[in-house]
């Protein structure tokens, strides 16, 4: 089975443009959500997706917006790039809400420059 | 508010020998506890969770996790460690309020090196 699968692997931007990262959930499961990793921290909540609704949003900035779509894969996206974006960005799904394990795909790595 | 803490950046142990990373929480209400390993260039692996029962959790590759209510620790252990076992180590806390259901507040991480 596949996991959870993000493109691009590696992306650069400069500051001020816009970026969208992908992100297909193991098949079945209906949630997702989006994590920012900067170098040296943790994952940091930004977006839960249900059914194609928001469920959770995080402390970020109103220039992060995602969705998902009927397939339950998901985009972020993020506009007016700031140097500070600059991070990992991981995905991860699961079957059910609840208690269940959060699966995270291997990350969208964005440089912005 | 919802926090874990992870007082160690990097903890080096010899192979062959016990290892232990920590982890400390604070939350409202039930704890719902995890470790994830993540290596280079990877994602988040699952490795263990605390949602209720025995205080000892096992979980993946020989890991297992000590829940202690009392000293609101979750501390990370292997009794005999591997080289492969060299990664980085992150502690998390489920946010349980409601229909935050897939929000998980991280730990800043623990880097674990074994040496041969």
């Amino acid at each position: 089975d596949a996991g959870v699968t993000q493109s691009p692997t590696h992306l650069i931007k400069t500051r001020g443009q816009q970026v969208t990262l992908r992100c297909s959930p193991i098949s079945g499961h209906k949630s997702v959500s989006w994590y920012q990793q900067v170098l040296g921290q943790g994952p940091q909540f930004i977006f839960q997706y249900y059914e194609k609704e928001e469920r959770g949003r995080g402390n970020f900035p109103d220039r992060f917006s995602a969705r998902q779509f009927p397939n339950y894969s998901s985009e972020l996206n993020v506009n007016a790039l700031l140097l500070g974006d600059s991070a990992l960005y991981l995905c991860a799904s699961t079957g059910q809400g609840g208690l269940a394990v959060l699966t995270f795909g291997a990350g969208s790595r964005l440089t912005v420059l | 508010a919802q926090s874990v803490a992870q007082p160690e950046d990097q903890v080096n142990v010899a192979e062959g020998n016990p290892l232990t990373v920590k982890c400390t929480y604070s939350v409202s209400g039930n704890p719902y506890l995890f470790w994830y390993v993540q290596y280079p260039n990877r994602g988040l692996q699952f490795l263990l969770k605390y949602i209720t029962g025995d205080n000892l959790v096992k979980g993946s590759y020989g890991f297992e996790a000590e829940f202690n209510k009392s000293q609101t620790s979750f501390h990370l252990k292997k009794p005999s460690a591997l080289v492969s076992d060299s990664a980085l180590y992150f502690c998390a806390v489920r946010d349980g309020r409601r229909g935050n259901t897939d929000k998980l507040i991280f730990g800043t991480g623990t880097r674990l090196q074994v040496f041969p």
